[in-house]
């Protein structure tokens, strides 16, 4: 069966400081990988996706970039943390289009 | 622009009292609309899937529908638990687009 991991599940990091939040894919091959971020009381907001390896979609321009070094790899990084980077960061993945999203447990990060 | 707007935006309920969540989208072309549950500090999980063609699909004691002609849909909550405190989520596909059209959700809060 499918499974996706994600961690760590909760961060608090000063600002300033690097980020890399990880996410696996079990189960599957050649997932479409997605980051979102949800702030309190909002609904998801897509940062990225991956319909490949080495490949990015940026939807959002800020201080964070994503990577899929592998083809279940997805991670979100950023050199420098900003206060408005605290949120609830999800991963998801689906295969091929119009398919059901699954996600991952989802990081609290708190940037202080 | 594809867009996704759900009423309320929260709501509290006693326990084994019914409820209706609305979804309305814009979303075009249309593929399906899910239903997602989120607790809280969770990743969102699937309740329904519904394509153009289906009106009513239901889980256990959740109903929804739609009316792909009026872009609308609603999830009914049939003698609410405790447990479904939680955040409701309707999520849009457009078809052959990899990325998903999101509400901000609606939040149901049951008491006891």
């Amino acid at each position: 069966s499918q499974t996706i991991h994600q961690w760590p599940a909760t961060l608090v990091q000063p600002v300033g400081s690097p980020l890399s939040l990880e996410c696996t894919v079990e189960g599957t091959s050649n997932p479409n990988l997605y980051w979102y971020r949800q702030a309190a009381g909002r609904g998801l907001q897509l940062l990225f996706y991956s319909v490949g390896i080495g490949q990015i979609s940026s939807e959002v321009p800020q201080n964070l970039s994503a990577s899929r070094p592998q083809d279940r790899q997805f991670i979100l990084s950023s050199k420098k943390l900003l206060l408005s980077d605290s949120g609830f960061y999800l991963c998801a993945w689906t295969v091929g289009t119009n398919t059901e999203a699954f996600f991952g447990q989802g990081t609290r990060l708190t940037v202080v | 622009k594809n867009q996704v707007e759900q009423s309320p935006q929260s709501l509290i309920i006693l326990e084994g009292k019914n409820c209706t969540l609305q979804c309305n989208y814009t979303v075009s072309p249309f593929s399906n609309l899910r239903w997602y549950k989120q607790d809280t500090g969770r990743g969102p999980v699937s309740l329904t899937i519904m394509t153009f063609s289906e009106n009513t699909k239901s889980n256990g004691r959740y109903t929804a529908t739609l009316d792909a002609d009026t872009k609308q849909s609603s999830l009914h909550i049939t003698a609410s638990q405790l447990s479904d405190s939680a955040s409701y989520i309707c999520v849009v596909s457009v078809w052959g687009d990899y990325k998903l059209s999101f509400g901000a959700g609606t939040t149901v809060t049951v008491r006891a």
